[in-house]
């Protein structure tokens, strides 16, 4: 199974709204709403952001949203903070009812 | 809150078996599923496997014949056994409560090297 496909690399400047996508397949991120964002700063461990698609865990702040068309989720963040420069990763579950991450995202606000 | 705390050696060597337990504390093991997840040095994650404290488990197809996932309801813990590892095996590894992987270990970093 392969990872699921997100851009390398996006930026930002303070004040603006990125958004990451996710592309998958009719398998995995088409086919179900466990579909997650997970922020991971250098040195940490990931921080889940958003679980089943576009639901907010409890502390996160509501600039980060998430949503879902066919086989490609997206984050967005608006009002970039600089505190938000980190490494993003998406994850899915899968028709194999295994789990499948995305490659990952360095987002940098300029 | 929950927290949970990886530990086990941090240097394994080729073709041994890596192994490494998870601490579960202010809640119980049971009633969730827990999953190990791991992280190559400047790279991507990469799930490992997930188990639920009644014994039903998964893994991931590219490993499922080297790993081996338990658990020890009375002490709280579970645990994981990689065989065979390679270079390819060092990692930082992190053990995570499989509801959406919302709560995570710290991570431990495992190298493989003679």
């Amino acid at each position: 199974q392969s990872a699921l496909t997100q851009p390398a690399s996006v930026s930002g400047s303070p004040g603006q709204s990125i958004t990451i996508s996710c592309t998958g397949t009719s398998s995995d991120v088409g086919g179900y709403i466990y579909v997650s964002w997970y922020q991971q700063h250098p040195g940490k461990a990931p921080k889940l952001m958003i679980y089943e698609v576009s639901n907010r865990p409890s502390g996160v702040s509501n600039r980060f949203s998430g949503s879902k068309s066919g086989n490609t989720a997206s984050l967005t963040i608006s009002g970039l903070q600089a505190e938000d420069e980190a490494d993003y990763y998406c994850s899915s579950y899968t028709s194999r009812s295994t789990v499948l991450f995305g490659g990952g995202t360095k987002l940098t606000v300029l | 809150q929950v927290q949970l705390q990886e530990s086990g050696p941090g240097l394994v060597k080729p073709s041994e078996t890596l192994s490494l337990t998870c601490t579960v504390s202010g809640g119980s093991i049971s009633s969730y599923y827990w999953s190990w997840i791991r992280q190559p040095p400047g790279k991507g994650l990469e799930w490992i496997g997930y188990f639920y404290y009644s014994g039903s488990t998964n893994y991931n197809p590219s490993l499922k014949s080297r790993v081996t996932l338990s658990v020890d309801t009375s002490k709280n813990q579970f645990s994981l056994k990689l065989s065979s590892v390679t270079a390819a095996d060092t990692a930082v590894y992190y053990c995570v409560r499989a509801e959406a992987f919302d709560i995570w270990g710290q991570g431990t970093m495992v190298t493989v090297s003679s």
